[in-house]
């Protein structure tokens, strides 16, 4: 079946940085752009980050230009964000999802 | 950005009685490929999203045939026919016509 796993967040300083990892299983991965949704606690979904397959076209919320980047392994079944210069807004669950699937979250943490 | 906005916001329903959620979109959510990219999904309490119905009326795998999907265009529903207690959960409409993906802000279903 399938699984998206979400590891890598935790409570970091603003002004820090965290990598996001998301392991993918029971489908083709290189055959699904991918994206990463974050949501702030008791608030609504927001859409961070897009892949596509190849990883040669990707998109960024203004919210994160800069600062965060997005990559995937398609030999690993893997997908990552790197997140620099931390801010308190950055505050969230993030979810890595395929439209279809969605993990189950990594809570990252921005205060000091 | 394309903005979705849903109605209502809250929902109070009794068991076995009928729902419905509506979707606009600011903008056609048909693609020149003759299929509509949106989608919904319900975020049960401590979990990630699961979608229910894919491109406007597609049920999604598992998905109790009481859920139903309809609309074209900019304007879309989801029906629950008889709604029951695991029913109960937040409601997200997504478009994916464009980049970024949006959401609509949420409808909060609770049973009377």
């Amino acid at each position: 079946q399938v699984q998206l796993v979400e590891s890598g967040g935790g409570l970091v300083k603003p002004g820090g940085s965290l990598r996001l990892s998301c392991g993918a299983s029971g489908f083709t991965f290189r055959d699904f752009y991918m994206s990463w949704v974050r949501q702030a606690p008791g608030k609504g979904l927001e859409y961070v980050s897009f892949i596509s397959g190849s990883g040669t076209s990707i998109y960024y919320a203004d919210s994160v230009k800069g600062r965060f980047t997005i990559s995937r392994d398609n030999a690993k079944n893997s997908l990552y964000l790197e997140m620099n210069s931390l801010r308190a807004e950055d505050t969230a669950v993030y979810y890595c999802e395929n439209v279809y699937y969605w993990g189950q979250g990594t809570l990252v943490t921005v205060s000091s | 950005d394309v903005v979705m906005t849903q109605t209502p916001l809250s929902l109070s329903v009794t068991p076995g009685q009928p729902a419905s959620i509506s979707c606009k979109s600011s903008q056609s959510l048909l693609h020149s490929d003759g299929k509509t990219y949106l989608f919904w999904y319900l975020q049960k309490a401590g979990q990630s999203p699961q979608l229910l119905i894919h491109e406007v009326s597609r049920r999604f795998s598992g998905v109790p045939d009481r859920f139903s999907g309809s609309g074209s265009g900019t304007d879309f529903t989801l029906k629950i026919s008889r709604v029951e207690a695991e029913d109960v959960g937040v409601y997200y409409c997504m478009q994916t016509i464009q980049l970024p993906h949006t959401f609509g802000q949420g409808t909060r279903l609770e049973i009377k």
